[in-house]
């Protein structure tokens, strides 16, 4: 029974289309977030949402824009694809953001990932 | 601007000897201190945590020890099992809607 799950596990596509990722967690988490590992390997946030309420939102290009319909769920759209963007992404979720203090309920848990390849 | 670092990409320990994974940062606002394993084709898996307050948490085969005025902590694996064997991710944060930094990984390859 997956914790922390996202569709779909591949993605290839050709630059200039748009594309979704959908994210889920059966957790009862309040906050969510979408990071992205690039070809360095390095894991970078970039957005993140308590209650459906965005909450970081780092430099990332406007034509990504993450959308939570509630708090078990965060997708994020992808407009105009370039090849820059390949990308694993990965959605990961906490039981609080931190705001009121960081303890064992900002752990956060990741999904396997979306290896995202724009040709 | 790295604000976490694991200089070593990659280490390779014998089955049953100590691993050291070591992980230095810059910001002295961190306050939690996480480590996360990860398999190929699979996410982070948290591992073990560290509050700023502390020095040391024990967690079974893992420890974390935590350095302040150094900024440097290290993970710990004794024994080293050949399950062990993933890419260990280090990760700090500061309290707020902050994000979580992560460091560029080690791989360990524990041989038996």
């Amino acid at each position: 029974d997956t914790a922390v799950s996202q569709t779909p596990k591949y993605l290839v596509t050709q630059m200039g289309n748009d594309k979704s990722i959908k994210c889920e967690q059966n957790l009862g988490h309040d906050t969510m977030y979408w990071y992205k590992q690039d070809s360095k390997k390095f894991l970078k946030i970039m957005f993140s949402y308590n209650n459906k309420e965005l909450i970081i939102n780092e430099t990332v290009p406007n034509r990504f824009s993450p959308k939570s319909p509630d708090k078990a769920h965060l997708n994020l759209h992808i407009n105009s694809l370039e090849l820059g963007d390949s990308a694993v992404y990965f959605c990961a979720s906490s039981q609080s953001s931190g705001l009121a203090g960081v303890s064992a309920k900002n752990i956060q848990y990741f999904g396997a990932g979306t290896r995202l390849s724009v040709l | 601007d790295q604000q976490v670092k694991q200089n070593s990409p990659s280490l390779s320990v014998q089955e049953g000897r100590i691993s050291i994974l070591n992980c230095d940062y810059t910001n002295s606002m961190f306050d939690y201190f996480l480590w996360y394993k990860k398999y190929p084709a699979e996410g982070p898996t948290f591992l073990i945590s560290i509050s700023s307050i502390k020095d040391k948490n024990e967690d079974g085969r893992f420890t974390v020890f935590l350095n302040k005025s150094a900024k440097h902590l290290s993970l710990h694996i004794v024994p080293s099992q050949p399950g062990d064997s993933a890419v260990y991710f280090c990760a700090a944060r500061t309290s707020g809607n902050t994000p979580l930094v992560f460091g560029k990984g080690t791989r360990l390859s524990v041989i038996a």
